[in-house]
């Protein structure tokens, strides 16, 4: 089993619209959620960190939690052409006690105009 | 604040010949880490360092892939010899204290012919 999945998309959103990405993981104990932002040619960049259950909402962004179902999501209101990127579930496994990252596959997100 | 300093930027070679990489972290970040990343795929956990020591390499294949960190500081990731399907990019990353953000910076992009 693989242990961050995602849905590959690619997801096709309108300009206005929300835009929902999805990631599961596989270790239950796991502490730290990480969604980065990588647009084509270009690095990873960190958007949003989230270490509880629950929402954590930033300006457009909000990252939602819920460790008993292994389940963390992106929600990006009004989107926009320039949030056009792939994005990148990020998890830290349980078993570490050095902060490893684990990345998932991806979901390329594209916003309509 | 200066970020990740990685060099070559692009490096084509033929398959069995040599590469290496190298990267600088941000200044005072202990933890670097080495990812690989093919097309189309999020990227590979390869070796993380805490400081100068090696804290995980359980996804370098050993046999041709090899990486240090010396003096704490910057660190060189070799492949020797070089296989088709490395052809990928090569990222580096670094974390300071206290946080979980990854730092990365702009890559190696290596295709072997």
């Amino acid at each position: 089993q693989k242990e961050v999945e995602q849905n590959s998309g690619p997801l096709s959103v309108p300009e206005g619209a929300i835009a929902s990405l999805n990631c599961t993981y596989s270790d239950r104990g796991s502490q730290s959620f990480f969604w980065y932002r990588q647009y084509s040619g270009k690095s990873p960049e960190l958007i949003m960190s989230i270490y509880s259950n629950g929402d954590k909402e930033d300006g457009r962004f909000t990252a939602q939690l819920n460790k008993a179902s292994q389940y963390v999501s992106l929600l990006i209101r009004d989107s926009q052409p320039s949030d056009s990127a792939t994005y990148l579930c990020a998890v830290t496994p349980w078993e570490t006690s050095y902060d490893k990252v684990i990345f998932g596959p991806g979901t390329s997100l594209s916003v309509i105009p | 604040e200066a970020g990740v300093a990685q060099s070559p930027r692009y490096k084509i070679i033929e398959k069995r010949q040599s590469v290496a990489f190298w990267c600088n972290p941000i200044s005072g970040h202990a933890t670097l880490y080495w990812y690989q990343q093919i097309l189309g795929q999020g990227p590979k956990l390869l070796i993380q360092f805490q400081n100068n020591g090696v804290v995980d390499d359980s996804q370098l294949p050993k046999d041709r892939f090899s990486a240090e960190r010396l003096k704490g500081v910057d660190s060189t990731l070799k492949i020797q010899p070089a296989k088709l399907e490395d052809s990928a990019v090569y990222l580096c990353a670094s974390r300071g204290p206290n946080t979980g953000e990854l730092f990365f910076g702009e890559g190696s992009r290596l295709t072997v012919l």
